[in-house]
């Protein structure tokens, strides 16, 4: 089935740093969604791409959607606590289903 | 407010029982669907429904069963054939199955199967 790998799995974050993740993808697909899961609760949606190559932001996060559309990532600027938590990048397959890649668990480092 | 309400958000039950989860949503959304998580991992759909009385396996159907009576609500049952039914479910909707049409996810249930 559809496979998509994001990286890195983890990673530590100090306030105000800017973070960097993305999510690639062996298949071609036209929709890719970022979501932010905190602990025991539902994805939130991020940021919606529908047009390859295209470059979107909500605040201090920006997602570009790869121009191979194999690909995207999101970049999050001057990051605060309240980041923490596990991203998510999915893409949509026929009929609006979507397959989910396994996630970035973004940490505060002590 | 508008969204989606899943109940409980903890549910404890003894192996070989089966038990149904609760998801509703007031969005006035077509379409429905169920995900599992397991630790560490991103979701993967059990279920969905685009329209009432109308639903469609996903890629780890195997064990559940759900049912789509009213647009509002769209109950899980994990049933005892499920092997391994320890996990935490999430229920979403949707306005529809076309493009712009994204999904909005519940607060989630955390199954423990004792």
């Amino acid at each position: 089935g559809q496979q998509l790998n994001q990286s890195p799995q983890s990673m530590f974050i100090q306030e105000g740093e800017d973070v960097s993740m993305n999510c690639t993808s062996s298949s071609i697909f036209n929709t890719w969604l970022w979501y932010k899961q905190d602990p025991g609760e539902g994805p939130v949606l991020l940021i919606a791409l529908y047009k390859a190559g295209e470059l979107t932001s909500n605040g201090r996060l920006t997602a570009q959607f790869g121009i191979t559309r194999k690909d995207s990532f999101l970049n999050i600027s001057a990051s605060i606590p309240s980041d923490v938590g596990i991203y998510f990048c999915a893409v949509k397959t026929a009929g609006n289903m979507l397959t989910f890649g396994g996630g970035t668990r973004l940490m505060v480092k002590p | 407010d508008g969204g989606i309400t899943q109940s409980p958000k903890y549910l404890f039950r003894k192996e070989g029982q089966n038990v149904t989860l609760s998801c509703e949503q007031n969005l006035n959304h077509d379409a429905m669907y169920w995900y599992r998580q397991d630790p560490g991992q991103g979701l993967r759909l059990i279920y969905y429904s685009q329209i009432v009385n109308d639903f469609q396996k996903g890629d780890i159907a195997e064990g559940y069963s759900v049912s789509r009576e009213k647009k509002e609500s769209f109950p899980l049952t994990v049933t005892s054939a499920q092997k391994n039914p320890t996990a935490f479910y999430l229920c979403a909707s949707s306005m529809g199955l076309a493009l712009y049409n994204e999904q909005f996810f519940g607060p989630g249930t955390r199954l423990t199967v004792l």
